[in-house]
């Protein structure tokens, strides 16, 4: 049974703080990705990484870096947190792409609701 | 650059009626289109994809969706919807190593 796991479901931090999100994929898939999902806004790009050590930004990175030091585990950083990364964060993993593109399903985590006060 | 667009933030539905999840795509290159499913409190999971061939794709729990290039579409429908369906759905395009999400539509099925 693949599975994807993500290490707190709901975290309260305060503003200035460092914060990680850690997520561990158990499928030996590649590809791993985090996002954010907000109301309305659907689920948005942060960063992405196709093979350890290797990182790619997406539609959103200001305030974020990330870490992949194991293939299987994929840390997303918050340098110091402000209110405006109030949000759900999700993790997924998935496949080598095919040819052309992403046809390959990511499959995701429960997800972590990160509150900063 | 690829983009899909939900054109309904929540649609509400009685138990065993049908249902339309409307989705329109925007895209210059060859379209890979998908919708995801989110049940309240769990992980997003894949509910059916379109990469080429036959444009009807069904998933396993009654969904549908049809690829239209013409009208550039790829609604999800259900003839009879159950409780079990009340989710968020999300059309989403794929290309060049990236997944784009539309803004979700949230079914809410009522007794």
């Amino acid at each position: 049974d693949v599975k994807v796991t993500q290490s707190s479901r709901y975290l309260v931090k305060r503003t200035g703080e460092k914060v990680f999100l850690e997520c561990v994929q158990d499928m030996d898939h590649e590809n791993m990705f985090w996002y954010r999902q907000d109301p309305g806004l659907g689920l948005r790009l942060i960063y992405f990484s196709y093979d350890v050590k290797m990182k790619e930004k997406g539609d959103i990175p200001e305030g974020y870096s990330v870490s992949r030091e194991k293939k299987e585990r994929f840390s997303l950083i918050l340098e110091s947190a402000s209110t405006n990364q109030t949000s759900m964060y999700l993790c997924a993993s998935s496949p080598p792409n095919g040819t052309g593109g992403t046809h390959n399903e990511q499959f995701f985590g429960p997800g972590t609701r990160l509150t900063v006060l | 650059a690829q983009s899909v667009t939900q054109l309904d933030s929540q649609v509400p539905v009685f138990e065993e009626a049908p249902v339309e999840l409307r989705c329109n795509y925007s895209s210059s290159v060859s379209v890979y289109l998908f919708w995801y499913v989110q049940y309240p409190n769990q992980g997003l999971q894949l509910l059916l994809k379109y990469l080429s061939g036959s444009t009807l794709v069904e998933s396993i729990n009654g969904f549908e969706a049809e690829f239209n290039k013409s009208q550039t579409s790829f609604h999800l429908r259900k003839p009879s919807v159950h409780i079990s369906d009340t989710a968020e759905y999300f059309c989403v395009t794929g290309g060049g190593n990236k997944l784009t999400f539309g803004t979700g539509t949230q079914l809410k099925v009522e007794l």
